[in-house]
């Protein structure tokens, strides 16, 4: 069975850092990736997916995210984070069936 | 443009009593799916339907029905609740047919189980 797994629980940065999200999942066969943020008290939304071809994949709001099948990663990136990024951010997994599961989450602050 | 809509947005239950939670979409999605999310744990997939008429287990089923009424429509339902299932629940949708290109999720229902 597939999982997905966020080692970064909880995150803090001020303005301007950079940001690196790690993602792992266990799954030997083709995968969709996808990254979801959660902005308080509201639903779920879209970062970026990766079905196929280039490995770097561009969301919106300035996030990246590197699609590594040797170390079965898929971790999000930011150059420069904005106090705006404050969210809870998910990781989620597809193996080509109709189930998509989640990771734990890593909840970032961004200060001033 | 409603996409996926859940209700109630808000519910109290006592122990033991029963409620269905509704999700709508309406975007033509042949999957539909039940979530809930609780704190450090991300979210975990209750139930999952592939199409209209099917429904399969997913990560944390016990506990909960579900019904895929119609191809918009897919229903939770807790028979005797728990405080256990204390939890905020996500239905979400996505075109289906075999993979998962995009999941769209609904605000949310906040449930309490005192």
């Amino acid at each position: 069975a597939q999982s997905v797994s966020q080692h970064n629980h909880h995150v803090i940065l001020s303005e301007a850092a950079s940001l690196e999200l790690g993602c792992n999942y266990s799954y030997g066969g083709t995968v969709n990736l996808f990254w979801y943020v959660q902005y308080p008290g509201q639903h779920l939304q879209l970062l970026l997916k990766y079905f196929s071809g280039d490995p770097l994949v561009k969301g919106i709001k300035g996030f990246e995210a590197e699609f590594i099948k040797s170390k079965f990663s898929f971790n999000l990136r930011k150059p420069s984070v904005q106090w705006s990024d404050t969210a809870e951010y998910f990781c989620a997994v597809n193996d080509l069936s109709d189930k998509l599961i989640f990771g734990t989450g890593t909840r970032l602050q961004v200060f001033p | 443009n409603a996409g996926v809509t859940q209700t109630p947005k808000f519910q109290v239950l006592k122990t033991g009593q029963s409620m269905t939670l509704q999700c709508a979409q309406d975007m033509n999605h042949n999957s539909m799916y039940w979530y809930r999310q609780d704190p450090g744990m991300g979210l975990r997939l209750i139930y999952y339907s592939a199409s209209e008429g099917t429904t399969d287990k997913g990560e944390v089923p016990n506990g909960y029905n579900v019904s895929r009424l119609n191809k918009r429509e897919f229903s939770l339902r807790l028979e005797s609740a728990a405080p256990s299932q204390t939890s905020v629940y996500f239905c979400a949708s996505s075109e289906g047919r075999g993979r998962v290109t995009e999941a769209f999720f609904g605000q949310g229902t906040r449930l309490t189980v005192v």
